[in-house]
């Protein structure tokens, strides 16, 4: 079955620390992966994308994340969190049919 | 550019009516998708329309059904409305190119539905 696992629900951070989401899919095809942010009261906005090339991405707001296919993962990282990155995150791939598959998402909260 | 608009922003229901949530996806694009995000579960995949045809469906019952209107505007309609439909309702659009995986989705607002 076709499914994306994210690996805490809720992270809580203080501003400068390091952040690492973990995400893990489960298709035994070509895939193309992305990570969504929703901010409060936001609509879900893509962080980035990777559909091939270079395994390390880098998206907007100073995130990136690496595929490592023989692991089936795609983390997400920033080296120092803020404030404003308080949101949710979800993981997903589409693998074919033209459909997103989203992980459950992770909160993350960052106190200053 | 304007982004992915749905309507209504919230919506309350009763057990057994219908509702009918509204998207309009972004200029441009052929290809609108229906998610429902309800708590605890994530987004799930319900719908995909492309050129007025449905080409995919997730699991999902029939009572969840929709339609694309040539403006490439797109309908969902719940039917029988159970509690546990209580979600937010999700739409994206996107341009249909040739190679279908590279298809990114702009995603709207969303339509908080509540069934009481």
């Amino acid at each position: 079955a076709q499914s994306v696992s994210q690996h805490n629900h809720h992270v809580i951070l203080s501003e400068a620390a390091s952040l690492e989401l973990g995400c893990n899919y489960s298709y035994g095809g070509t895939v193309n992966l992305f990570w969504y942010v929703q901010y409060p009261g936001q609509h879900l906005q893509l962080l980035l994308k990777y559909f091939s090339g270079d395994p390390l991405v880098k998206g907007i707001k100073g995130f990136e994340a690496e595929f490592i296919k023989s692991k089936f993962s795609f983390n997400l990282r920033k080296p120092s969190v803020q404030w404003s990155d308080t949101a949710e995150y979800f993981c997903a791939f589409s693998g074919g049919y033209n459909k997103l598959i989203f992980g459950a998402g992770t909160r993350l909260a960052v106190h200053p | 550019e304007a982004g992915v608009t749905q309507s209504p922003t919230h919506l309350i229901k009763t057990r057994g009516q219908q509702a009918t949530l509204r998207c309009s996806p972004i200029s441009g694009h052929t290809s609108v998708y229906w998610y429902q995000q309800a708590l605890g579960l994530g987004l799930q995949f319900l719908l995909w329309y492309d050129e007025g045809e449905e080409r995919n469906r997730g699991n999902f019952p029939p009572r969840f059904s929709g339609r694309q209107f040539p403006n490439y505007s797109s309908e969902l309609n719940v039917n029988a409305l159970e509690l546990e439909d209580s979600a937010l309702y999700l739409c994206a659009s996107s341009f249909l190119a040739g190679d279908l995986l590279r298809n990114e989705q702009f995603f709207g607002p969303g339509t908080r539905l509540t069934v009481l």
